[in-house]
Formats: C-alpha cells, structure tokens, sequence
C-alpha cells in the first residue's frame, strides 16, 4: 500500500497568515493527490482534487501543488474558520490511501 | 443539490451484524460511484471500498473484505454497507462519499456518517 506523511502533526498560525500542509507519498503517484478538510464532528470536504484543481466553492486562498511524492496544501490569509484536520488521498494505487492528517491551530 | 443522508447510530454486540444505509439524492445516482470510509475516535480516514451502482459493481480494500459488503438499490437511490462478525475494532464513524466522476476517485460530496459501537 502507498504510504502517505503529513507532516507536521500540528501546525499554528496567526490569523491572515499563510500556511502549507505537507504530504509525501512512499512512491510516485503522478498528479493523484486530493485534499480535505475535515472540521471538529464533521465530514470531510473536498479542497484540491489532482494536486492542483480547484473545487467549484472553495476559497480562493486554497491551493495545491506538487507531483510525483511531495505535495503541497497551501492557505493564504488563514481565517478562523480554517480551524480543521487536513487529509491528503492518494489514487493512483488500490487501496486508495489517506494521510494521517495535519490539524491547524490558530494563534 | 447534491445529498448523501446515511442512517443513524447503531449500537450492537459483538459478533452482530449491521447494515448502514446512504440515500443518495440530487444526481443520477447510477453514473458516480459511491466510497465507504472510516474513521475510529480521534484516528484517520481508512478506505473500505466502492461500488457502481450503474452495474453493481465492487472493489474492496483487502483488509476489509470477509467484513464489509456493499450493495445498492438503484430504485430507491440508496447505497448500503454490511459489516459482519463485529469487534471493539469495528467501532468507528463510517463515511459514505460520491466520487467527482466514475472511474475518478476524489470523492466530492460525503454523509453525515453513521457512528456504529459494538459492545455488549
């Protein structure tokens, strides 16, 4: 199975700022990369699909990058309302396989 | 609009079995596949499986089958999760989530998640 880290476990910042989610893959896996957001008892939402496709109704101050095995989720202008879990997904390999997850703090 | 309205929290023994629903509304339920997930308290997201339900078929995670089964009744839009022989390790929030395309497996709409807790 493809292993996905997301590094850190825990990242912090102060509100207006801009923040960056890691995720490595444990092997190549093209451009297949999805991100979510996932908010304290809620379900996930989809953020970035394909590294870098923006998702009809997400802001604007989402973005992705990234290709082969390091990806990027990146947040300009944190709002309070960003206080989440962020998952990466992989699928370019059966099984389809998560990260475990970045949860963003705000200062 | 696009909606996924799963059951509501199992309570069961172990050994039981249990049988989630996901209703599925506002598209043609027949062209997207549909993705199970779950999440333990306070863990990440493990993907179960998925089925079409244009033609009824299936993929599962190697670790989850002789578990789960997934089926769907495409009359009354509803996609379904069986989960069997049930342990404390079953105890979990399970997602039902639409991939974006069939064949696409970014999923863009998700359940509000049934909570199932197995315990005698």
């Amino acid at each position: 199975d493809i292993l996905l880290t997301q590094s850190p476990a825990i990242l912090s910042v102060s509100p207006g700022e801009r923040v960056s989610f890691s995720c490595r893959a444990s092997q190549s896996i093209g451009t297949s990369i999805h991100w979510y957001q996932q908010r304290t008892n809620g379900s996930p939402s989809l953020l970035i699909k394909y590294a870098s496709e923006s998702i009809s109704g997400i802001p604007s101050r989402f973005s992705g990058s990234g290709s082969g095995t390091d990806f990027t989720l990146s947040i300009n202008n944190v709002e309070s309302e960003d206080i989440a879990d962020y998952y990466c997904q992989q699928s370019n390999s059966w099984p389809y396989t998560f990260g475990g997850g970045t949860k963003l703090e705000i200062k | 609009q696009v909606q996924l309205q799963q059951s509501g929290p199992e309570l069961v023994k172990p050994g039981a079995l249990v049988k989630i629903s996901c209703k599925a509304s506002g598209y043609t339920f027949t062209s997207y596949d549909i993705n199970w997930v779950k999440q333990r308290p306070g863990q990440g997201l493990e993907w179960i499986g998925w089925i079409y339900p244009g033609d009824g078929s299936t993929k599962y995670n190697e670790k989850f089958k002789g578990k789960a089964t997934l089926t769907a009744d495409k009359s009354s839009s509803t996609a379904y999760m069986q989960l069997s022989s049930l342990t404390s390790e079953n105890s979990a929030v399970y997602f039902c989530a639409r991939s974006v395309r069939r064949g696409y497996y970014a999923m863009d709409y998700w359940g509000q998640g049934t909570s199932v807790t197995v315990s005698s």
